[in-house]
């Protein structure tokens, strides 16, 4: 089992760019999650959902979008990147009451 | 308002002391509480969750309701225990969100 891919693994974006952090799960996971983790501040979360076609927004969604069309894929979107979301950006999945598998990361530079 | 407290942004030890990472939550409810460790440019790892009660790599924590803490403990620390280390919180039925604490890196000298 793969457990929870994130792709890319690095990115530099410059100011107004757009991107999609892709994060894929094999588990069959029902709840995923987007944090970012940043020094001083531990990890924070931005969206998460609890099935397909179900979102909500953590402590800080602005800048951010998220779909889960489907129960392996919770794709995070910047529609206009800034420096404030320069950041390490981990991608989580769990099935209901277990704790979170994390993947690797995604850093992320915004010039 | 939910939130964890971690009071160390570095703890650094000499191998084979004693290690106490210190955790204080407030939550208004039963929570879950839970360890990740992160070792250097690696994804978390769960080590820890309360309702366990379970030792891992040598490491426990208690959860103690009446000072709302979470301390993880470990009698003898090893060079390989340097990490960055999170405490988290979940609340009941809350859809796989954690609240995370700040992180202690703990440095495990020889």
């Amino acid at each position: 089992n793969a457990g929870v891919t994130q792709t890319p693994k690095f990115q530099v974006l410059k100011t107004g760019q757009s991107m999609t952090l892709q994060c894929a799960q094999d588990m069959n996971h029902e709840y995923m999650s987007w944090y970012r983790q940043d020094p001083g501040m531990g990890l924070r979360l931005i969206h998460y959902s609890v099935g397909a076609g179900i979102t909500d927004q953590g402590e800080v969604p602005n800048g951010y979008n998220v779909s889960r069309s489907t129960t392996e894929d919770f794709p995070l979107r910047l529609l206009s990147a800034a420096p404030s979301q320069t950041s390490v950006y981990f991608c989580a999945s769990s099935p209901p009451g277990s704790p979170l598998h994390f993947g690797n990361g995604t850093r992320l530079t915004v010039t | 308002a939910q939130r964890v407290t971690q009071p160390e942004k570095l703890l650094s030890v000499f191998k084979g002391a004693p290690v106490e990472l210190k955790c204080n939550y407030s939550y208004s409810g039963s929570p879950e509480l839970f360890w990740y460790v992160q070792y250097s440019r690696q994804r978390l790892q769960l080590l820890l969750r309360h309702i366990s009660r379970e030792s891992i790599k040598g490491f426990t924590a208690d959860l103690n309701k009446g000072e709302t803490s979470f301390h993880l403990k470990k009698p003898f620390a090893q060079e390989e225990d340097s990490a960055m280390y999170y405490c988290a919180l979940s609340g009941s039925n809350q859809g796989g969100k954690l609240i995370f604490g700040q992180g202690t890196e703990l440095s495990v000298k020889p």
